[in-house]
């Protein structure tokens, strides 16, 4: 299957900073990634839909102002947690959907690990 | 057997066993379903799909059932290995966006 990518892969930070995650689509173009957060011993929770060139579509609940999206190419999209604390703590997956394929075509990242002291 | 933790519930099965892996969806209107393995420290990874339209699936040692009536769909896994021992998901395909949404989760558990 298609490779997705994020980076970093895990990120230790204290409380009050904001943190940038990347996710990038390495052999095709994504006009839309999503970005989940996983607590431990959970399910994903989808945060947002990310959409290239247009503002990001965000779940009920999740503050938008906390959790910036960019989605500025057809191969990536960040996810800024602005202000961290340590309830950001969580392991953050994005996914990016190949706009050619079926519904199966959509692809996950290896996840990043939030620890915010 | 089958347990719940505190949040995700566990099946252990003997290696070479079949393994039965349920999920309850949320949305009578979802048109698609996938079943996701993750292990730990991974984003998830697709095993299986099955559209509304169909009530069973087969993949490579691998069988997805859906039953729309009761909005309940199982992953069925045939001589499980100590390989397959991860977290698997259930996700529905719904919206515009063709946004996935995950279910519970079940923490497979494999013994030699």
């Amino acid at each position: 299957g298609a490779v997705v990518s994020q980076h970093p892969s895990w990120v230790i930070c204290k409380s009050g900073t904001s943190v940038k995650i990347e996710c990038r689509s390495l052999d095709f173009q994504a006009t839309t990634m999503f970005w989940y957060r996983q607590f431990p011993k959970q399910s994903l929770m989808l945060m947002a839909t990310s959409n290239e060139g247009s503002k990001a579509t965000y779940e009920q609940g999740v503050e938008k102002d906390k959790f910036l999206i960019n989605h500025a190419s057809l191969t990536l999209s960040t996810l800024t947690v602005t202000s961290a604390h340590p309830e950001d703590s969580s392991f953050y997956i994005c996914s990016a959907r190949n706009p050619s394929g079926g519904y199966n075509e959509q692809f996950f990242g290896p996840g990043t690990r939030l620890t915010v002291l | 057997g089958e347990s719940v933790g505190l949040h995700l519930p566990t099946l252990s099965v003997q290696e070479g066993d079949n393994s039965i892996i349920n999920c309850a969806y949320s949305n009578s209107a979802s048109d698609y379903f996938i079943w996701y393995k993750q292990e730990s420290g991974k984003g998830p990874q697709f095993i299986i799909d099955i559209r509304s339209n169909m009530d069973k699936r087969q993949g490579q040692r691998v069988t997805v059932l859906l039953n729309k009536t009761v909005k309940h769909l199982s992953l069925q896994i045939a001589a499980t290995q100590p390989g397959d021992s991860a977290v698997y998901f259930c996700a529905e395909i719904t919206g515009g966006y063709n946004k996935l949404i995950f279910g519970a989760g079940t923490r497979l558990a494999v013994h030699p």
